[in-house]
């Protein structure tokens, strides 16, 4: 089976920079995916790493370890529009995604 | 139509009752998928097509139903509605199943009574 974590929630003040940490055990790797959700709308594409490192795309960076299990996204210069649910998602060696709960970001003036 | 539809925005249904929600794209994507999005569980995939014709089981199959009958249509049918399916169901569609982002629709907000 597949066990993504995230955090559930964080807050962080509007021009600050926040980090969403995601561990995975799966069977079988081929990416991860990291996809805003704004209440009520639909996932958005944001990110994808399938080597180790550091991918940057303006204010967001995701970084990924597979060795570890591990990944994060920087949000850098909040605003408040960021204020969203953050979705990490691991396509598994069938190349399906399983996604993580979420992790809620609050952006604070 | 620009990228992904779906269709009813939101709906209350009694139990027992038939629902087929639908589905359609423009992109001339390949693959398709359901999930549904449950407070507290994330996204989990219910169906899935890697091309029109066929289809697969995904985590929460149980109690539901999918057709592919060509590229833009994947609709995803309830036979017998029951409290436990009340969710937002969104409907997605990728290039391919390897390494492609996967494109996400609105949602329908499916209640069962």
């Amino acid at each position: 089976g597949q066990n993504i974590d995230q955090p559930t929630e964080m807050t962080a003040t509007e021009g600050a920079i926040v980090q969403i940490n995601c561990t995975y055990q799966t069977s079988g790797f081929n990416g991860l995916f990291w996809y805003q959700q704004h209440a009520g709308e639909a996932p958005t594409f944001l990110s994808y790493n399938v080597l180790d490192g550091l991918e940057e795309k303006g204010r967001f960076s995701s970084f990924l370890s597979r060795s570890k299990g591990y990944s994060y996204l920087l949000l850098k210069e909040l605003q408040m529009k960021d204020s969203a649910s953050y979705l990490c998602a691991v396509k598994g060696g069938d190349y399906k995604l399983s996604f993580g709960a979420g992790t809620t970001v609050t952006v604070r003036a | 139509i620009a990228g992904i539809t779906q269709a009813p925005t939101s709906q209350i249904l009694a139990a027992g009752r038939r629902m087929t929600l639908r589905c359609t794209q423009d992109m001339r994507h390949n693959a398709m998928y359901w999930y549904r999005q449950d407070l507290g569980l994330g996204l989990r995939l219910i169906h899935y097509s890697n091309t029109a014709g066929t289809t697969g089981k995904g985590e929460v199959p149980d109690g539901y139903s999918v057709s592919r009958a060509n590229t833009d249509d994947f609709p995803l049918t309830l036979a017998s509605a029951v409290p436990s399916q009340t969710s937002v169901y969104f409907c997605a569609s990728s290039d391919s199943t390897d390494y492609n982002e996967q494109f996400f629709g609105p949602g329908t907000r499916l209640t069962v009574l």
